[in-house]
């Protein structure tokens, strides 16, 4: 268990649709990482989240956006859903940003239909 | 923008033999090279990691060198054994202690099976 809880394990919803996924980091983690792993793809960086601000974006689409709460939960919004979407989104956190060990979460799984 | 490439895509050994999987990166700034194992349906996890002011670091079976001249580094496992089977990711970062961000990029995996 690495100390990252995602919510939902497993998410089923259609074309056109929102969806949001959760994230609690390990205690004491001050960034949030959001991935996305598409099948037989690697691990595609989407934002980093540090103590409520972003700080840093890699290809996040436009219909897709996060937020970091003051009590270190993010959320990764996903809107106007379609198929390619499809795909397992992993958070990670870690103390800091600078160095050291992301600890990911075991995802959640999207299914776009 | 920043690149990793990886090689190869799947890698078949014998237990016991070496496996050697390779990163080029392209950011000539980045400074941290984190490898990632990932077992069938887990969440990736860290094994080994190498920064940038440093040649060769190594882990009982595992060992990593980097060369930052050619851009790039490598991952060595030794003595391969069947629970080694999963895909293996090296990733690159360019990161900022002082702006606290940190953008780690991840290659596209090496499926490793370790045959018994």
């Amino acid at each position: 268990d690495s100390g990252v809880t995602q919510t939902p394990k497993h998410l089923i919803t259609a074309t056109g649709q929102r969806v949001t996924l959760r994230c609690s980091p390990r205690s004491g983690d001050l960034s949030v990482y959001w991935y996305q792993q598409s099948l037989d793809q690697g691990l595609q960086f989407l934002i980093q989240y540090y103590n409520g601000e972003e700080r840093a974006k890699g290809n996040i689409l436009e219909r897709f956006s996060a937020q970091q709460f003051p009590d270190l939960h993010s959320e990764l919004n996903l809107s106007s859903l379609e198929l390619g979407d499809s795909a397992l989104y992993f958070c990670a956190s870690s103390v800091n940003s600078n160095t050291g060990e992301l600890f990911f979460g075991e995802g959640s799984r999207l299914t776009v239909l | 923008g920043e690149n990793v490439e990886q090689h190869p895509s799947t890698l078949s050994v014998q237990e016991g033999d070496s496996a050697v999987i390779k990163c080029t990166y392209s950011d000539s700034a980045s400074n941290y090279f984190p490898w990632y194992k990932q077992e069938l349906g887990k969440r990736p996890q860290l094994i080994i990691d190498i920064r940038s002011n440093v040649g060769e670091k190594k882990d009982q079976r595992i060992a990593v060198t980097l060369n930052k001249t050619a851009k790039h580094f490598s991952l060595h496992i030794t003595e391969t054994q069947p629970e080694d089977s999963a895909v293996y990711f090296c990733a690159a970062s360019n990161s900022h202690g002082s702006s606290n961000t940190c953008k780690l990029i991840f290659g596209q995996g090496t499926t490793l099976q370790v045959k018994p």
